[in-house]
């Protein structure tokens, strides 16, 4: 069984950083490109970042290019998400997920429960 | 930037078929995949690449898509399969992933 688990979510600062990671199990971690997705409160879904299989490209939405930052460890089958700059807009529930590829179009076929992110002062 | 355009509600009695769009431009050149969002819990992947179920997902569920517009069927509607049905896309040209903004399905 496939299991996303997020963590590092908490009450930030405007300006301020905060770093959410995500440990994966039961899939070959290694072979899939990850992202991660938010959904403010009643929101929506909207996709932040994707990085691929060996972590050699990374890509994101316009509004958080140049202020987070996508990466993963594969010996340690996990994926984070170093933010910083953070805004009160960036307030959402942080998925994790994982992309499989081997499809025709890379659907985010596994997500986590999500870590809550508040960006307040 | 590519946009999906989803209605905001459907109603259907149990036992009747949802039906649920996803607009955008050329969509039918692209693949379009749907989660299934109920109240409280993580996106649920139903169909990929227009019409493909992963497994576990009942056969009610399928899909289409041509033209300007994909489709979301739901047969046999039950009182689980109220929740929010989002479509999503990968913009090629960027590398961007695209969401529409969610159609929330209310059994009767």
């Amino acid at each position: 069984e496939v299991q996303l688990v997020e963590s590092g979510g908490g009450l930030g600062r405007p300006g301020g950083s905060m770093r959410l990671s995500c440990v994966a199990s039961g899939l070959n971690f290694n072979t899939y490109w990850m992202a991660w997705v938010r959904q403010s409160p009643g929101k929506g879904l909207e996709w932040v970042a994707n990085i691929k299989e060996d972590g050699s490209d990374q890509f994101y939405l316009d509004s958080v290019k140049g202020r987070f930052i996508i990466s993963r460890d594969n010996a340690k089958n996990s994926l984070h998400l170093h933010m910083s700059n953070l805004r009160v807009e960036d307030t959402a529930l942080y998925y994790c997920a994982s992309v499989d590829c081997a499809q025709t179009s890379c659907p985010l076929d596994h997500w986590g429960p999500g870590t809550l992110v508040t960006v307040s002062s | 930037s590519y946009v999906l355009t989803q209605p905001p509600s459907v109603s259907v009695a149990p036992g009747q078929t949802a039906t649920m769009t996803c607009g955008g431009n050329d969509i039918g050149t692209k693949s379009v995949h749907w989660y299934q969002q109920r109240p409280g819990q993580a996106p649920l992947l139903v169909v990929y690449d227009d019409d493909d179920r992963p497994s576990g997902i009942p056969e009610r569920f399928s899909g289409s898509n041509s033209g300007k517009t994909a489709t979301l069927t739901i047969s046999r509607v039950e009182a689980g399969d109220e929740a929010a049905y989002f479509c999503q896309v990968w913009e090629t040209s960027n590398d961007h992933f695209v969401f529409g903004s969610g159609t929330t399905v209310t059994v009767l």
